[in-house]
């Protein structure tokens, strides 16, 4: 079975520039997460999204920051306008049960940022 | 409200001797918890989990793990380690309030 996919795996960009980010689950799974991963930290989940609804976004900077996931499938997240505090690894991942306690997440190999 | 602490943020032991990764939680409810591993330049991986049956895990390549609620611990044991195992090691609390928080992480070292 084909894992989750990430795309680009690398972005370089200047700070105000915006940037977006792609990500395709594994297929069937209704559950999508994104999480920031700064450098010499653990993964903070900044959106969930079950099927196309969004079940939290409480980490979301959303002054910035933005996330769909159109029919329920691939997800994209925007970044608008960049800060150098968002350099980080972007992590994507997805997961197969329903409910919200007790899942097992599969993760993409992340799309790594670079703010200038 | 939910928090993980992972109690080392580096650990090294000698290939072919013991690995203890040690994780204490708080949560409100009755935990999830996960061990994922995080090898370079690779994709988080599932160790193991416990979703509140027995409460020794067992997961892939020779890990388990014990909950241990009188202590709030979940660490992350292996016999005899390998230097395949070298990686960062996360634990993550998850409960019935929907949060799903990550630890800072655990680099392990192999010393061969």
């Amino acid at each position: 079975e084909a894992g989750v996919a990430q795309s680009p795996r690398y972005k370089i960009i200047e700070k105000r520039q915006s940037v977006a980010f792609w990500c395709n689950p594994i297929s069937g799974h209704a559950t999508l997460y994104w999480y920031q991963q700064i450098l010499g930290q653990g993964p903070k989940l900044l959106i969930q999204f079950q099927n196309n609804g969004v079940v939290d976004d409480s980490q979301l900077p959303k002054d910035r920051f933005s996330a769909e996931r159109l029919k329920g499938v691939d997800s994209t997240l925007k970044i608008q306008p960049a800060k150098l505090e968002d350099s980080a690894v972007y992590l994507c991942a997805s997961s197969p049960e329903g409910g919200r306690w007790g899942r097992t997440q599969y993760f993409g190999p992340g799309t790594r940022l670079l703010v200038l | 409200a939910q928090s993980v602490t992972q109690l080392d943020s580096h650990v090294s032991v000698s290939e072919g001797t013991p690995v203890l990764l040690r994780c204490n939680y708080s949560s409100s409810y009755s935990p999830s918890l996960f061990w994922y591993v995080q090898h370079p330049n690779k994709g988080l991986q599932l160790l193991l989990k416990y979703t509140s049956a027995a409460t020794l895990v067992k997961g892939i390549n020779g890990f388990e793990a014990e909950f241990k609620k009188s202590e709030t611990s979940f660490h992350l044991t292996k016999p005899s380690a390998h230097m395949s195992d070298a990686a960062e090691y996360f634990c993550v609390v998850s409960d019935s309030s929907d949060k799903i928080i990550f630890g800072k992480g655990t680099r392990l070292h192999i010393l061969p």
